[in-house]
């Protein structure tokens, strides 16, 4: 079955260390996007990527970095810089450029939980 | 400034009633509006959309209606049943099919009572 896939479910991370959260899609989507959630907020864009060695900031993308080496991957890496990292952290993917769908195909993963110790 | 907001953290309902959750937006260039469901600790899963050039678009028990020159649109959920129980996030994107991300409100947690 095609699928995102986050991992860990769980993350604890001492403060002033760098943790990177992993995400794989093997539904042949070419955009990937990492939100995180806050207690009692919604959902804010950190980095997203459209293609493959490409990727841009979104709103809150200070204290994180991100890559795009291969189309099923699109890790987040929280460092030391992000003053406030505990939060639940989620990836998506689209299909873009693929035509019209109800949804534009965004599929979420079941997202990280990081803890900050 | 939030750009899409859902005013009411959250909603108590009885089950076979009518649940309608609200969603108010202020950017005029929002073209397409989806509304998802999350559980906690799990990823959201879409729900039903509307593009801005429709005013309303039914999908079984799911309605979502849009009044652009209010810009809100609200999702109707018809009879509401124990597991429609969740937290439901209105999300807008700004042309090029959603390309950039999504806007997402804060989410209303809708309680169905017995």
């Amino acid at each position: 079955d095609g699928g995102i896939t986050q991992s860990p479910k769980y993350l604890f991370r001492k403060e002033g260390q760098n943790v990177t959260l992993s995400c794989e899609q093997n539904l042949n989507h070419d955009a990937m996007y990492w939100y995180r959630q806050d207690p009692g907020q919604g959902l804010r864009l950190i980095y997203y990527s459209q293609i493959v060695n490409d990727f841009q900031k979104g709103d809150i993308a200070e204290g994180y970095s991100v890559s795009r080496e291969k189309k099923e991957s699109f890790p987040l890496t929280v460092t030391s810089a992000q003053k406030n990292p505990t939060a639940f952290y989620l990836c998506a993917s689209s299909a873009q450029g693929t035509g019209f769908t109800s949804n534009y195909g965004y599929t979420f993963g079941s997202g990280t939980r990081l803890t900050v110790v | 400034d939030q750009q899409v907001k859902q005013n009411s953290p959250s909603l108590s309902v009885q089950e076979g009633r009518i649940s309608i959750l609200n969603c108010d937006y202020t950017n005029s260039m929002f073209d397409y509006f989806l509304w998802y469901k999350k559980y906690p600790a799990e990823g959201p899963t879409f729900l039903i959309s509307i593009s801005s050039i429709k005013d309303k678009n039914e999908d079984g028990r799911f309605t979502v209606f849009l009044n652009k020159s209010a810009k809100h649109l609200s999702l109707h959920i018809v009879p509401s049943q124990p597991g429609d129980s969740a937290v439901y996030f209105c999300a807008a994107s700004e042309g090029r099919g959603g390309a950039d991300g999504l806007t997402f409100g804060k989410g209303t947690h809708l309680i169905i009572q017995p």
